[in-house]
């Protein structure tokens, strides 16, 4: 199992730029979370799928950004006009609930820089 | 409004010696609480849980305790090893809430000193 894949590892863009960020889950996890990691606020849930369908985006910062799950293996976070303060790591995870020992599996990261 | 709390940003132990982890959260609704390991340039890994209806759960050198009343859990690593240091991310959520959503805490960088 190849884990929980993004992309890019590495994103370095200008401010106003459109910035998209990419998610493949693990295959027959049926939940996908999207979060920020800062220093101020550690790592905040932005937006999370069950299904493909957003349950919960109440943690998404303002209508720059937005997210989709087309299928069950493809998420991305979008990012319009991007700003500086919008520089952090993202990341993508998923999960499959198995009784109650639910845990999450984390991609590696994408790197934002808005200059 | 941060509902899960590691007051302490980092902490600094000897090889062999005991590392204590904090977390404070105020949502009295959550059940079920996690800690996460992060290393540079990787995603956080999940490393040990704990359900509100026990008060200690442990494996290997890795003990998780709650206290349901003070609303505090602690991670102890005995005997820390170097290759301990990494962010150490705690977690919670409400297992049988409406929604799946678990929630973590700014984290607290473990140095363990050879």
């Amino acid at each position: 199992d190849a884990g929980v894949i993004q992309s890019p590892r590495h994103e370095v863009t200008e401010m106003g730029q459109e910035v998209t960020l990419r998610c493949k889950p693990i295959s027959g996890h049926n939940s996908l979370f999207w979060y920020r990691q800062t220093m101020m606020r550690g790592l905040e849930l932005l937006i999370y799928f069950n299904n493909n369908v957003p349950i919960d985006d109440s943690g998404m910062p303002e209508d720059r950004f937005s997210a989709k799950m087309p299928n069950a293996s493809f998420s991305t976070l979008k990012i319009q006009p991007s700003e500086p303060r919008d520089s952090a790591v993202y990341f993508c995870a998923s999960s499959i609930r198995t009784g109650t020992n639910e845990k999450l599996f984390f991609g590696s990261g994408t790197q934002l820089s808005v200059l | 409004d941060q509902q899960v709390k590691q007051n302490s940003p980092s902490l600094s132990v000897q090889e062999g010696r005991i590392s204590i982890l904090n977390c404070d959260y105020t949502n009295s609704m959550f059940d079920y609480f996690l800690w996460y390991k992060k290393y540079p340039a990787e995603g956080p890994t999940f490393l040990i849980s704990i359900s509100s209806i026990k008060d200690k759960n442990e494996d290997g050198r890795f003990t998780v305790f709650l206290n349901k009343s003070a609303k505090h859990l602690s991670l102890h690593i005995v005997p820390s090893q170097p290759g301990d240091s990494a962010v150490y991310f705690c977690a919670a959520k409400d297992y049988g809430g409406a929604t799946n959503k678990l929630i973590f805490g700014t984290g607290t960088l473990l140095a363990v000193q050879p």
